[in-house]
C-alpha cells in the first residue's frame, strides 16, 4: 500500500463549488503540505503544517484553506472554485529530521468549468 | 528573484550515455538542502537525491549524482547509463534551513524549479 494516499484522484467540478482534497499518510510523519502544479510553472507550496496545531500559509495559500485532523490526515478545501484553481494537486510529508526529504502523494487532478 | 533556476527546458540522451540536468540556486542562508524529484508522464512525484549544505561529499544514488559546487550555488543532477525508463520532468528544489542548524528548526519548505523535460532515445 501506498505510504501517501490522496482522494480523489480526479475531480471535476464547477464555477462556485465547494470541493475537498484529502490526504491521508501511514509513513508516521509530523509535517504535511500542499502544493499545485501548472505547467511551466513547477510546485507552489499552498499550506503547510509541522503538526496538528500548527498550520502555516504558503505562497499562494488565497481561496484555499485546510485542515489537519491528525497526524495523519491533513485536508485541501477550495470553498468556490474558479477556473484558475485547475491543476494538478500534491500532498506531501515528511520527518521532522535534518534530512527533512518531502514524499509526495500520488496527485489529484482537479478541473474546474 | 528565482530561488531555483532550470535552464534546460528539454534535454535529449542516448540510451546508456550520461547527462547532466542543471541547476542553480539563490540562497543567503548558509544552511540549506537540495533535492531532485523525478516526475514520469504518469504525474507522481519519485525523491531522488538529496544534498545538504554542509555535506562534504557529493551525494550519490546508484546512477544518480549531484554535482553540488557551493561556491557558484549549482546542484546539477548527473545521470550515468541513461534508460528509457528515464525519460521523465526532472525537478530541482531547495529547502532553506536545517533541522539542528540555525537555531535549532527546519523550515520546512520547498521551492521548486521549472523543471526539465529528458527524453532518452533507444
Amino acid at each position: 500500500d501506498a505510504d501517501v494516499t490522496q482522494t480523489p484522484r480526479n475531480r471535476i467540478t464547477k464555477t462556485g463549488k465547494r470541493i475537498m482534497l484529502e490526504c491521508s499518510q501511514t509513513k508516521g510523519h509530523d509535517r504535511m503540505y500542499w502544493y499545485r502544479q501548472d505547467p511551466g510553472l513547477g510546485l507552489r507550496l499552498i499550506y503547510y503544517s509541522f503538526d496538528v496545531k500548527d498550520i502555516n500559509k504558503g505562497e499562494i495559500s488565497d481561496g484555499y484553506s485546510v485542515s489537519r485532523q491528525a497526524q495523519a490526515k491533513f485536508s485541501l478545501s477550495l470553498e468556490s472554485a474558479i477556473p484558475n484553481q485547475t491543476a494538478l494537486y500534491f500532498c506531501a510529508t515528511s520527518g521532522s529530521y535534518q534530512q527533512d526529504t518531502q514524499y509526495f502523494g500520488p496527485g489529484t487532478r482537479l478541473t474546474v468549468l | 528573484a528565482q530561488k531555483i533556476t532550470q535552464t534546460q527546458p528539454g534535454m535529449f540522451v542516448q540510451e546508456k550515455e550520461a547527462v547532466t540536468l542543471d541547476c542553480t540556486y539563490d540562497t543567503s542562508d548558509p544552511s540549506y538542502g537540495l533535492f531532485w524529484y523525478k516526475q514520469p508522464s504518469s504525474g507522481e512525484m519519485i525523491f531522488l537525491i538529496y544534498q545538504g549544505s554542509y555535506d562534504q561529499q557529493n551525494a550519490t544514488e546508484g546512477r544518480y549524482s549531484l554535482n553540488f559546487q557551493k561556491a557558484r550555488k549549482s546542484a546539477n543532477l548527473v545521470i550515468s547509463a541513461s534508460q528509457l525508463g528515464d525519460s521523465a520532468m526532472y525537478f530541482c528544489a531547495m529547502r532553506e534551513g536545517l533541522a539542528g542548524y540555525g537555531g535549532g528548526t527546519s523550515y520546512g519548505k520547498l521551492t521548486f524549479g521549472q523543471g526539465t523535460i529528458l527524453t532518452v532515445h533507444p
